[in-house]
């Protein structure tokens, strides 16, 4: 069965360094998504991204933040300057349309010290 | 903005048991609102996607109901079984986020424990 597939599994990084989070969506879908959870917390979105460009992003999505599809299959996301609270689980996503049901990654653990 | 509320946040339950979990959502204004199960330290599995055209949507021993104009669904599993427990989150897709076509909006969860 298809499935999205993120890299690294765990990531630590010290504060102030850039990190790039991986992620290959399943090969058909066109709608691609950041999510982060916070230990503890909810589930929050970051942004969605569709026909290579930004659909959509919370307030969270800061100037630190970015995504890009570097090819037809890698969807990344970059945090240029790490702090202590972007320390999260972040979970890529994609749909094969706007309305159908996505489908997550098993995520990445950024721990940032 | 759409805020997401799951009831009970924690449910422990002997095997065999049938049960409900609760959702309800303040913006009735939704594309489709997704269940999902997380188990610890681990991603989202899709479970059921429901349309909010439909009321019903089934997948082998869960079913989950949708009431967009009371901002409520419901998630029901049939004869649990230990490997169910995990933690539960149901996501509305607001129209309404930004004024653009929106994205899943979490509930914090219930956790299911089920017993053997």
């Amino acid at each position: 069965e298809p499935e999205v597939t993120q890299t690294p599994s765990h990531q630590v990084t010290q504060m102030g360094q850039e990190v790039i989070l991986r992620c290959v969506p399943i090969s058909n879908h066109l709608y691609f998504y950041w999510y982060r959870q916070i230990l503890g917390q909810k589930v929050e979105f970051l942004v969605s991204f569709y026909n290579n460009e930004i659909s959509e992003k919370s307030e969270i999505f800061d100037d630190q933040f970015s995504v890009e599809r570097p090819d037809g299959s890698n969807f990344t996301l970059k945090i240029r300057s790490t702090k202590l609270e972007d320390s999260a689980m972040y979970f890529c996503a994609s749909s094969e349309g706007e309305f159908s049901e996505a489908f997550f990654g098993q995520g990445t653990r950024l721990t940032v010290v | 903005k759409q805020e997401v509320t799951q009831i009970p946040a924690a449910l422990s339950v002997p095997e065999g048991e049938n049960l409900v979990l609760n959702c309800s959502f303040t913006d009735s204004a939704i594309y489709n609102l997704q269940w999902f199960r997380q188990d610890p330290g681990k991603g989202l599995t899709s479970l059921l996607l429901i349309q909010s055209s439909q009321r019903e949507q089934t997948s082998g021993r869960l079913n989950a109901s949708l009431d967009k104009s009371s901002g409520r669904s419901t998630l029901y599993i049939a004869a649990s079984q230990p490997g169910d427990s995990a933690t539960y989150l149901c996501a509305p897709k607001p129209m309404n986020y930004g004024g653009s076509q929106g994205n899943l909006i979490f509930g914090k969860g219930t956790k299911l424990s089920v017993k053997p």
